[in-house]
């Protein structure tokens, strides 16, 4: 198993501003994944970042809104620029790991956009 | 027509009930289905996975899977207060590493005492 941890738990933020999450896994990974769950709506991935390579995005979402560090095997940040309404969700982060290739995802950062 | 569909509920059930939880699919290539369990607040947990046709069951927890049908279910025998959650169900056609799981939007589930 995989034991996550996310920094920010939660934060209100200023339009316009930009908010950085933290994501720290016990063990080392090579797949971690960005996922955005919004009311009522499915988890939905935003990028999966691979350690040593640049993170991929999916559809409807761009580095330049949310740049994604993967400095080693056991951290990740996403930020989440220029903030606005809309992008008020939760943020999780999810890793890949054991033989099974199970997936794990941590607490969320939820994140309320003024 | 949605990946995978699924009712957000909320589904209210005595405690000691039999919970039965529900998705469809759209993709015949999914063999790889899971059930995760997120309590308010937290992050999802994975509760069971089966792969391909047939049921598996972990305890009060049954997992069934029916291809023909695209369809699949989770049933929570002797349902407890604590069981209250929102179940997401999630699948993949887990062909390669590269290949997405795709979430339904989860059912709430009340279980009153």
């Amino acid at each position: 198993s995989a034991v996550i941890s996310q920094k920010p738990s939660r934060d209100i933020c200023q339009r316009g501003t930009s908010l950085t999450i933290q994501c720290q896994v016990d063990s080392q990974v090579t797949m971690m994944f960005w996922y955005r769950q919004q009311p009522g709506q499915s988890l939905t991935l935003i990028a999966t970042a691979n350690q040593g390579s640049e993170a991929t995005y999916e559809s409807g979402f761009v580095i330049d809104k949310f740049p994604i560090s993967r400095p080693n095997l056991t951290f990740s940040t996403l930020t989440v620029s220029n903030m606005s309404p809309e992008d008020s969700s939760i943020y999780l982060c999810s890793v890949v790991t054991g033989s099974t290739d199970t997936q794990y995802f941590g607490p969320g950062t939820r994140l309320t956009v003024l | 027509q949605k990946e995978v569909e699924q009712d957000p509920g909320p589904l209210s059930v005595p405690e000691g009930a039999i919970v039965s939880l529900n998705c469809t699919y759209s993709n015949s290539a999914f063999q790889y289905f899971m059930w995760y369990r997120q309590y308010s607040r937290k992050g999802p947990e994975l509760l069971m996975y089966t792969y391909s046709s047939g049921n598996k069951e972990d305890g009060r927890f049954t997992a069934q899977v029916d291809k023909s049908s695209k369809y699949i279910s989770l049933f929570i025998r002797d349902s407890q207060p604590s069981d209250s959650a929102t179940y997401l169900c999630a699948m993949t056609t887990f062909m390669n590493r590269d290949d997405k799981i795709i979430f339904g939007k989860g059912t709430r589930l009340h279980i009153l005492p």
